[in-house]
């Protein structure tokens, strides 16, 4: 059974930092690419970040491209998303999601992580 | 950005069919795809595919789902609408990146 267990968010301040992780199991991890997608309170989907299989490439949304950084370390079949100068407007669930190679589609999701952005 | 447009919202009887649209501002099939996917998000939880390349049902999704389109216009039903099918539907398209969702449809009991 594929897992996707999201770690590490809670409460921080305006212009602080937060790593996220995603703990991976039940499938080849270092077989497949990697996202993040978050979602505001009461708001729709927002993707942010897309890691290949090998850390090849990484791809990032307008929004978060200079403060945020996706990575992976396929021997502890985890995938990670490290913020740096966050904002309230970051405030929202975050998700990691496994890529489909065959459809491009995102067919498996975490369970979503909170991170809470305020003073 | 490839922008998707779905109506906010649709009520329909229990047993019915129901028909959700969406929209995209630019094509988003290849001459061998068409890189529409949909996703059902329930109040709480986190979203699940149900339906990835338009048409093609994901893993252990009911036969009651179904999806079609092609280029621009994309359409999921559900027939019949379950109880248990309340929830919000979100379409993605995979043709370029940035990935993006359609802002979403509640659907609604009459």
């Amino acid at each position: 059974e594929v897992q996707l267990v999201e770690s590490g968010g809670g409460l921080v301040q305006p212009g602080s930092s937060l790593k996220l992780s995603c703990v991976a199991s039940g499938f080849t991890f270092s077989n497949y690419g990697m996202n993040w997608i978050r979602q505001a309170p009461k708001k729709g989907l927002e993707w942010i970040a897309l890691i290949y299989y090998d850390s090849s490439n990484k791809y990032y949304a307008d929004s978060v491209k200079g403060r945020f950084t996706i990575s992976r370390d396929n021997s502890k079949n985890t995938l990670y998303l490290e913020m740096n100068s966050l904002r309230s407007e970051d405030t929202a669930m975050y998700y990691c999601a496994k890529y489909d190679y065959g459809s491009y589609s995102l067919d498996y999701w975490g369970q979503g992580v909170m991170v809470t952005v305020s003073s | 950005d490839i922008v998707l447009t779905q109506s906010p919202a649709l009520a329909v009887s229990l047993g019915q069919r129901a028909t959700i649209s969406c929209r995209a501002s630019q094509s988003v099939s290849t001459s061998s795809y068409n890189l529409m996917h949909w996703y059902q998000q329930k109040p709480g939880q986190q979203p699940k595919l149900l339906i990835y390349d338009a048409s093609n049902l994901a893993s252990s999704i009911p036969a009651r789902f179904s999806g079609s389109g092609s280029g621009t216009d994309f359409t999921l039903t559900i027939n019949p609408v379950q109880a248990d099918d309340i929830a919000t539907y979100y379409c993605q398209q995979s043709r370029e990146l940035p990935l993006t969702f359609g802002s979403g449809t509640k659907l609604e009991i009459k």
